[in-house]
């Protein structure tokens, strides 16, 4: 089974600056997809960012971007220009290549300081 | 509809009562999965449907737990004799096909209370 870990339970960050969250994954696999989701108080679950591990390049979406290190197992998640409308729980789950179900890490709440 | 749509949205019910709660995937999404977040975790896999396909089980946490997936479209999730071990936010999502780079799209969730 694949475990990943979320090794921050919150995070503070003041508007319009930077904060980065980190996630690690214990797999044998080679080919898999990490995915970061946020969930906002609403409780719906929005993807964020998807990167796919047989490609080199870090994914970016906007104020999003990841920093994969395959041979780390790392895969942490940037927020640049942080706005109020961030403050979420953030998710880091993977998906093996074979398989359907997400596996997930148990979370980062971020703050958003006006 | 436009995203998976769940109900209820909140349920409060006895130790020992029966729930049912429900799951409405995207139209045309031929993966349907439900999920769990128990306070302060992440999501655990309870149960995968795939079109007409048997359902992948694995996640149930008992046998007091079961799911269907009528028509191949909606779904729902059934917890008889409930505990209180049970109170957890129940999410659904869905995808157009299982394949693993394929989004998976949440619905916001049923947040049940068992007192």
């Amino acid at each position: 089974a694949q475990t990943v870990t979320q090794s921050q339970p919150e995070m503070s960050v003041q508007e319009a600056e930077t904060v980065t969250l980190s996630c690690t994954y214990d797999t044998s696999e080679s080919d898999y997809y990490l995915f970061w989701y946020k969930q906002p108080p609403s409780r719906q679950m929005i993807l964020v960012i998807r990167q796919e591990a047989y490609k080199q390049q870090n994914a970016t979406e906007n104020r999003f971007s990841v920093n994969f290190q395959k041979a780390a197992k790392s895969f942490s998640l940037k927020i640049s220009d942080s706005q109020l409308g961030d403050a979420a729980m953030y998710f880091c789950a993977y998906r093996n290549r074979n398989d359907y179900k997400l596996s997930f890490g148990a979370g980062t709440t971020v703050t958003v300081r006006a | 509809g436009a995203g998976v749509s769940q109900s209820p949205s909140n349920k409060v019910t006895e130790k020992g009562k029966d729930v049912e709660l429900r799951c409405d995937p995207i139209s045309g999404h031929t993966a349907l999965y439900w999920y769990r977040q128990s306070l302060g975790q992440g999501l655990e896999f309870l149960i995968y449907f795939q079109g007409n396909s048997a359902p992948d089980k694995s996640g149930l946490p008992s046998d007091r737990f079961s799911a269907e997936r009528t028509g191949g479209s909606v779904s729902t999730l059934t917890i008889q004799r409930t505990q209180q071990e049970d109170s957890a936010v129940y999410l659904c999502a869905s995808s157009l096909v299982p394949a693993a780079r394929e989004t998976q799209y949440f619905g916001p969730g049923t947040r049940l209370l068992v007192l």
